[in-house]
């Protein structure tokens, strides 16, 4: 199964603060129709994980644009430009390239 | 509104089996795969498994083939897991979550508890 590596595992920021989160994986998820299926979610404390972006860099519907992801290949970024109180929570990377689909580690965000 | 209503949470037997329901409104149910996604604290999120209620074709995580069967009814627009055999391995939150094509699980149930004990 292919694996995601987030790092860092924990972040600590202050409000209008501009935070990055890494997902390394283990293979290429350029798949052969084009498309690189790297999504991330963001789990709040005490609910269900929402989706924040798909295909590495797509914003999903309502997703404020603070929220932006980039990368290629095995390497991608998901950058919040300005943390607001409600961004608190644990973010996943997600892959649906390959077979089975894998979730990352998830990173930690707390306030500083 | 999208909403996908799951059933309540679950006390069961080790060796037992159960079925939790996801009730979907607010849009075509055929439109959209389902997910279904195990939450445990020493597993992280996992994922289970795909159902196309379209045309009913399944999809699984070869770690729970074997523990995991999935249908839906398109008459009630739900979708069910049916976990077998289950073990304290099995004790953990199952989402369900929609999907459109490769636009991600944009719609999530509010998780299920299953917590396996005699």
């Amino acid at each position: 199964d292919v694996v995601l590596t987030q790092t860092p595992p924990t972040s600590s920021a202050t409000i209008g603060q501009s935070v990055s989160i890494s997902c390394r994986s283990s293979q290429s998820l350029l798949d052969s129709d084009g498309n690189t299926y790297l999504y991330w979610y963001l789990q709040r404390p005490s609910q269900s994980p929402q989706l924040l972006i798909y295909l590495v860099s797509k914003l999903g519907s309502g997703v404020p644009n603070r929220f932006s992801g980039s990368g290629s290949g095995t390497d991608f970024t998901l950058k919040i430009s300005g943390v607001e109180a409600e961004d608190l929570g644990v973010y996943y990377c997600v892959q649906g390239t390959h077979d089975p689909y894998t979730f990352g580690a998830g990173t930690k965000l707390e306030l500083k | 509104e999208v909403k996908l209503q799951q059933s309540g949470d679950e006390l069961v037997r080790p060796g037992a089996s159960v079925k939790m329901s996801c009730k979907a409104s607010g849009y075509t149910f055929t439109d959209y795969a389902m997910h279904w996604v195990k939450q445990s604290p020493g597993q992280g999120l996992e994922w289970i498994g795909t159902i196309i209620p379209l045309i009913d074709t399944t999809s699984y995580n070869q770690k729970f083939k074997g523990k995991a069967t999935l249908t839906a009814d398109k008459s009630s627009n739900t979708a069910y897991m049916e976990l077998s055999r289950l073990t304290s391995e099995d004790s953990a939150v199952y989402y369900c979550a929609r999907e459109l094509t490769t636009e991600g699980m944009d719609a999530w149930g509010q998780g299920a508890s299953v917590t396996v004990s005699s």
